[in-house]
């Protein structure tokens, strides 16, 4: 089963413009992470967050953590035509069991920048 | 350097017959893993390995399902009696060895896109 949503599920603006995508889950965490996904190819890792931590910058990337409302968003400033793809949030689950290491994604939010 | 490879990259299968797909994992990279992921939808785990064995399958939808690590390197995940229901992409990710309680951060494969007919 899939941990929660991204939301909005697609987004579309211009060359230049910011970008920002939420993400919401339902269990405690280790850390959050957000991945890039372009049509045909496999997952890309863009930035990690900490359940410790409340902001994050990268790059052009900056993302939030609330995990009082468990909940997540990651902003794409001056966003490029080369940025369009699905952005799919996972997270490390505090108590999965098991040993199990494997991450819970989102559904994905599909961006799309137009040029 | 080379990262995680998948072959094939496409496979159409009839119903019923049984598919093998295979993961290449980067370099002493101890962990490995299998998602699939439906079509608009994010990847669902699958299993995990760490080394050659395997320490979580509860992923694994039914018992059709059965994946392998023998020398803790390539891992092979087969698929016997295939549904339409199981058309989606497979994505192995592996990760490298890490101080416990450091995060993991998983590099995907670009993974095998299985179509059943």
């Amino acid at each position: 089963s899939q941990q929660g949503e991204e939301d909005p599920q697609a987004l579309s603006i211009q060359e230049g413009e910011n970008a920002t995508m939420n993400c919401s889950y339902k269990t405690s965490i280790n850390n959050l992470q957000w991945y890039r996904q372009n049509s045909g190819r496999g997952l890309v890792h863009l930035i990690l967050i900490r359940s410790n931590e409340r902001e994050k910058h990268s790059g052009r990337l900056r993302v939030t953590l609330d995990t009082s409302k468990k909940s997540s968003s990651l902003l794409i400033t001056a966003s490029r035509a080369a940025d369009t793809a699905s952005y799919f949030c996972a997270t490390d689950e505090m108590y999965s069991g098991g040993g199990a290491d494997g991450l819970t994604f989102g559904k994905g939010t599909h961006l799309i920048i137009q040029p | 350097g080379a990262g995680v490879s998948q072959s094939p990259r496409y496979k159409v299968a009839k119903r019923g017959q049984d598919v093998a797909l295979r993961c290449d994992p980067i370099s002493g990279h101890v962990s490995l893993f299998w998602y699939q992921q439906a079509l608009g939808q994010g990847p669902e785990f699958l299993t995990y390995f760490q080394n050659e064995a395997q320490l979580d399958k509860s992923g694994l939808p039914s018992d059709r399902f059965f994946a392998e690590r023998p020398e803790g390197s390539v891992s092979t995940l087969k698929i016997q009696r295939t549904q339409q229901e199981d058309s989606a992409v497979y994505l192995c990710a592996s990760s490298p060895p890490r101080p416990k309680r450091e995060p993991d951060t998983q590099y995907f494969g670009p993974g095998t896109r299985l179509t059943v007919l």
